[in-house]
């Protein structure tokens, strides 16, 4: 079945930067692209972008441009998202998203990153 | 690219209908017809329930419906069960800042 798997919870301190993976099986990973998405505490989901396993091209919501990478590596099926100069309000469950075409078909079950001193 | 707009709170009893809405502007929900709709119980992910205004992906209950009208979109379930208690979104294709923007979310009472 078509899964996503993401890596675990993160603590991290203000300014620091932020990494977590998402890795693809049960469908051909290059042929999907991948959004991410972050959910803050008692808010709701917030599109960050999206990243084309293929080519590796991206897409960031002009909000994140600055402070947002997204890579992804098609030997291992695994997508990457990178946040840096964490802020307080970074604090949040990111996840990942699979595209079924201008909509986000599947999920991962989310990674928790808390941005603390 | 401001939140589209949900009602916070709805609620029914078991086997009434309930009616989600969710309004937008002509840059998203007026301007395409890539509504979609989720689910998402405590703790746990969204999941997909409508795509494309008023398609059900397959494992979703034809108890869920969707519609759009203007730059207004809905989504009506039928039949309400005490499973369909949880929070819901909605979700639209724009250009404007973003590439999709999510609703504020309605909490779905069974009461």
């Amino acid at each position: 079945q078509v899964q996503l798997v993401q890596s675990g919870a993160e603590v991290k301190r203000p300014g620091a930067s932020v990494t977590v993976s998402c890795k693809g099986s049960g469908y051909k990973f290059i042929t999907y692209y991948m959004h991410w998405v972050r959910q803050a505490p008692g808010q709701g989901p917030e599109w960050m972008g999206i990243i084309n396993p293929r080519g590796g091209n991206t897409t960031s919501a002009q909000k994140f441009q600055d402070r947002l990478t997204m890579t992804r590596d098609t030997s291992t099926s695994t997508v990457y998202m990178e946040l840096r100069s964490l802020r307080y309000e970074d604090t949040a469950v990111y996840y990942c998203a699979r595209d079924g075409g201008a909509v986000m078909d599947v999920w991962g079950r989310g990674t928790t990153v808390t941005v603390s001193s | 690219q401001s939140a589209l707009t949900q009602p916070a709170s709805v609620s029914g009893s078991p086997g009434q209908s309930i009616t989600i809405s969710c309004t937008g502007s002509s840059s998203d929900v007026g301007g395409y017809n890539l509504v979609s709709w989720y689910q998402q119980h405590p703790g746990k992910a969204p999941k997909l329930m409508i795509y494309d205004v008023n398609y059900r992906p397959s494992g979703t209950s034809n108890r869920f419906s969707g519609s759009k009208s203007g730059n207004t979109a809905a989504l009506t379930i039928s039949g309400l069960q005490a499973e369909d208690e949880a929070d819901y979104y909605c979700s639209s294709y724009t250009t404007n800042r973003t590439l999709y923007v999510f609703g504020t979310g309605t909490k779905v009472t069974v009461l």
